[in-house]
């Protein structure tokens, strides 16, 4: 079965680069969440989006913005990079926002290294 | 708003002897539970969720959780744990709410399993 697919899946930067990562949800799937897990962190939500909207936000950096795209995939959006936005970064999806009881799928992660 | 306490941040444990993880949640309205297992250099797989109906959960893997909402926990048990299990375990929970949809993850808790 398809699964939520994440572009680049390694990222490395430098200090005050931009980086932009993608998002590919599964078919059908109208609703995108991205995590950003630091070393040895649990997962911290960032933001997220339904049908094209932005539907919550979470601890995201000024320096960083997203959005939804007429096909639903996303990108998170991230400028001036620091040495402390490495971390690997999770997009994931699910169908429908209205009803939260459906599994979110969470994306094999694109790990960023700023330098 | 919800959190997630996970009560060990690390768990030693023979191999094929039984473990449960601990996990407990705060929330002011009902809430949908979930287990996610992280394998090391690896993205988030859903092991098993709690939506509603019988407290038991049956998961992937040979797992299973119990939801105890008098104690607002969602412990998670394997009866023989394989070295296949070591990884990172994240309990998490979510707002059943229209509009409150994102997962709040716990800290994490990192199995050990000895041969």
């Amino acid at each position: 079965a398809a699964g939520v697919i994440q572009s680049p899946r390694h990222l490395i930067k430098e200090k005050r680069e931009t980086a932009t990562l993608k998002c590919y949800p599964i078919p059908r799937h109208d609703t995108v969440y991205w995590y950003q897990q630091g070393p040895g962190q649990d997962p911290q939500f960032l933001i997220s989006f339904y049908e094209k909207m932005q539907s919550d936000k979470g601890s995201i950096p000024d320096r960083f913005s997203a959005q939804q795209f007429s096909d639903y995939h996303s990108e998170l959006n991230m400028s001036s990079l620091e040495l402390g936005d490495s971390a690997l970064y999770f997009c994931a999806s699910s169908l429908g926002a209205i009803y939260s009881g459906n599994t979110i799928y969470f994306g094999e992660g694109s790990w960023l290294t700023v330098v | 708003a919800q959190s997630v306490t996970q009560l060990d941040s690390q768990v030693p444990v023979f191999e094929e002897a039984p473990v449960e993880l601990r996990c407990n949640y705060s929330s002011s309205v009902s809430v949908y539970l979930f287990w996610y297992v992280q394998y090391p250099n690896q993205g988030l797989q859903l092991l098993l969720k709690y939506l509603s109906g019988s407290t038991l959960v049956k998961g992937i893997n040979g797992f299973e959780a119990e939801f105890n909402k008098s104690q607002t926990s969602f412990h998670l048990r394997k009866p023989s744990v394989h070295i296949s299990d070591t990884a990172e375990y994240f309990c998490a929970v979510r707002g059943s709410g229209n509009r409150d949809d994102k997962i709040i993850f716990g800290k994490g808790t990192r199995l050990h399993i000895l041969p």
